[in-house]
């Protein structure tokens, strides 16, 4: 069945570092690939979406890539900021839009 | 907006005691899902549903059920509560596939 394993439990950072967390999926058709952000006390929300078609998404200074080669997705963003703090899901869309995630990053970006 | 809307937020129970958690979407949404996140699983699909009066099970669909009543309302139902469902359910409205996902802000459930 499908499903995406997230390696990465927590990273802590200092503002304007660089961040990169990385999945690796199955599946057996073609991919539509998430990264939610969680922000404490709320419910995930869609980061970023990454398909067969666009191989990369941009939102809020946020890039997600995926390799087909590798079966890997990664998020990355140039200078972290605190307010970036909060967990970081990825996910994969399977039948009935249901969505499978990864255990989830906790990002913590000190001052 | 999208609206998920979970009720209650917080919710002690007992165990053996029956508890029920309710979500209504506004969305219009044909699918709807219940998740539960603990550390260290992400959010694990418990049952879903493509429309009222469907329930399907997820992963995870062991000491629960679920009912669709309506296009809006999707109900998690712990018929015999354990120790062991203590977590955070969140339920989550979505449309036709590759479409965007709408979580509610969840339900802390603690059974003691």
């Amino acid at each position: 069945g499908d499903s995406v394993t997230q390696k990465q439990g927590q990273v802590t950072l200092s503002e304007d570092d660089f961040l990169f967390i990385n999945c690796t999926y199955s599946t057996t058709t073609y991919p539509t690939l998430l990264w939610y952000v969680q922000y404490l006390g709320q419910g995930p929300q869609l980061l970023l979406k990454v398909t067969t078609a666009n191989n990369k998404g941009i939102s809020r200074g946020f890039e997600a890539t995926y390799d087909k080669g590798t079966t890997s997705f990664h998020l990355q963003k140039a200078s972290v900021q605190e307010s970036d703090s909060a967990v970081y899901f990825c996910a994969l869309v399977s039948n009935y839009n249901v969505l499978y995630f990864g255990s989830g990053t906790k990002l913590t970006v000190e001052p | 907006e999208a609206a998920v809307t979970q009720s209650p937020r917080n919710k002690v129970a007992v165990t053996g005691g029956k508890v029920t958690l309710s979500c209504n979407q506004t969305n219009n949404h044909n699918n709807m899902y219940w998740y539960r996140q603990d550390t260290g699983h992400g959010l694990r699909l418990i049952h879903y549903s493509y429309g009222a009066g469907s329930t399907e099970k997820g992963d995870i669909p062991d000491g629960y059920k679920a009912s669709r009543p309506s296009q809006e309302n999707f109900s998690l139902i712990l018929e015999l509560a354990t120790p062991s469902q203590t977590s955070v359910y969140f339920c989550a409205s979505g449309g036709g596939q590759n479409t965007e996902v709408f979580f509610g802000k969840g339900t802390r459930l603690t059974v003691v």
